[in-house]
């Protein structure tokens, strides 16, 4: 069974503050997507890292995928209350089926 | 409408009643999913649907029947639920095999078994 961990499960920061989170897998994955899930509502893919090493940035989130393609990265860099929600990675085995992780629930205080 | 939508948002239901969740694709996508989303456990892929083929089946109990009339709609039909079945249900949709793999959720339905 793969399997993604997320860590950590809960976070709770001031705004301002910076912080990362990690998603790590024994497996190989062929893109590796993050989704941001805000409560009483689907998750909204925020997204998606293809080649093992690739970064990318979206504002103030950098998404970093492992060089071998099992483990992958999110940072906030100063951290606002709308960053607030559950972020969750998900894995793609290459057969049309993700593999989410665990989650990190992070809370943002003014 | 845009993206996916699902209906109802919210269900609360005996274990010997019938009922049926509802989602529909905006998109132009080809393939859906349903997906079970319980207190601390991770999204749970149950069903997969491509050019309205059900195409997986994660090992997911008979009392839940999906059913695909189109690729833009998608419902999963209820009976005889057990309470352990209490979860937010989530569809989602994305563009047929081969392509991108990248999903967009519809909000979900909160399901409740009394």
């Amino acid at each position: 069974t793969q399997l993604l961990e997320q860590s950590p499960q809960f976070l709770s920061i001031q705004e301002g503050e910076n912080l990362t989170v990690y998603c790590n897998s024994s497996s190989v994955f062929s893109s590796l997507q993050w989704y941001r899930q805000e409560p009483g509502e689907g998750p909204v893919l925020l997204v998606t890292v293809v080649t093992g090493g690739e970064v990318k940035k979206l504002k103030r989130l950098t998404f970093q995928f492992g060089d071998a393609r099992k483990d992958s990265s999110l940072h906030i860099t100063a951290a606002q209350p709308g960053d607030t929600g559950l972020y969750l990675c998900a894995g793609n085995t290459g057969f049309q089926k993700l593999v989410f992780g665990t989650g990190t629930r992070l809370l943002v205080s003014p | 409408e845009t993206g996916v939508t699902q209906t109802p948002r919210h269900l609360v239901m005996g274990m010997t009643n019938k009922k049926s969740l509802k989602c529909e694709q905006h998109l132009g996508h080809n393939a859906m999913y349903w997906y079970k989303q319980s207190a601390k456990k991770p999204l749970e892929l149950m069903f997969v649907y491509n050019f309205k083929e059900q195409t997986e089946n994660n090992s997911v109990p008979s009392r839940f029947s999906p059913e695909c009339p189109n690729s833009s709609h998608l419902f999963l039909h209820l009976h005889t639920l057990q309470p352990e079945d209490s979860a937010l249900y989530l569809c989602a949709s994305s563009q047929a095999p081969g392509q991108s793999y990248e999903q967009y959720f519809g909000p979900g339905t909160r399901l409740t078994v009394t």
